[in-house]
């Protein structure tokens, strides 16, 4: 099993770009979630969902949005990049009330 | 709102002495428990979990942990620590039927010879 694959590993944007982060899990996990890693903040979460078609917001949500068509794939879309978003970014998923199981990140720079 | 506080940013231990890395929680009810860890420029990975029943948790790669309710914490234990070690250390918390997992900020662990 691949488990919770991110894409891409690494990307530059300049201010103002958009992108969409790739996150897929092969596992038939209903909740889906986005986190970002700062230096010494811990991971924060952007966005969940607890199945296809739902979504909320987390703790950061601002500047960005996301989807959830599939029960497979949960894509980050940042519509215009901002230095401030310069972060490395967790896709997760998991079962109801079960550990979470984390793709290996995005490392997003916005210069 | 649930919260994690991890007090040590960084901690330096040297080859075969043990470890004990600390985690208290805030949360309203019955918590669920983790610890991850995370190597350089990987995803993090899942050592344990307390979700009920024993209080003392056995995980991976010979970490163990303690689940003490009248002191909030839940302290991350080895009894010799080995250089692959070296990495950062997560815990987090989550309720019954609460889908989001809170982190705390992370401790450091660096392995001296």
């Amino acid at each position: 099993n691949a488990g919770v694959t991110q894409t891409p590993k690494f990307r530059i944007l300049k201010i103002g770009q958009s992108m969409t982060l790739q996150c897929t899990q092969d596992m038939n996990h209903n909740y889906m979630y986005w986190y970002r890693q700062d230096p010494g903040m811990g991971l924060k979460l952007i966005y969940y969902s607890v199945g296809a078609g739902i979504t909320d917001k987390g703790e950061v949500p601002n500047g960005y949005n996301v989807s959830r068509s599939t029960t497979e794939d949960f894509p980050l879309r940042l519509e215009l990049a901002a230095p401030s978003q310069t972060s490395v970014y967790f896709c997760a998923s998991s079962r109801t009330d079960s550990p979470l199981h984390f793709g290996n990140g995005t490392r997003l720079t916005v210069t | 709102a649930q919260s994690v506080t991890q007090p040590d940013i960084h901690i330096t231990v040297s080859e075969g002495a043990s470890l004990e890395l600390r985690c208290n929680y805030s949360y309203g009810a019955t918590p669920y428990l983790f610890w991850y860890v995370q190597s350089p420029g990987q995803g993090l990975q899942l050592l344990l979990k307390y979700f009920s029943g024993d209080t003392l948790v056995q995980g991976i790669k010979g970490f163990e942990a303690e689940f003490k309710r009248s002191q909030s914490s839940f302290n991350l234990r080895k009894p010799s620590v080995h250089w692959s070690d070296a990495a950062e250390y997560f815990c987090a918390v989550r309720g019954f039927g609460n889908e989001k997992l809170t982190f705390g900020t992370g401790t450091r662990l660096t392995i001296i010879p």
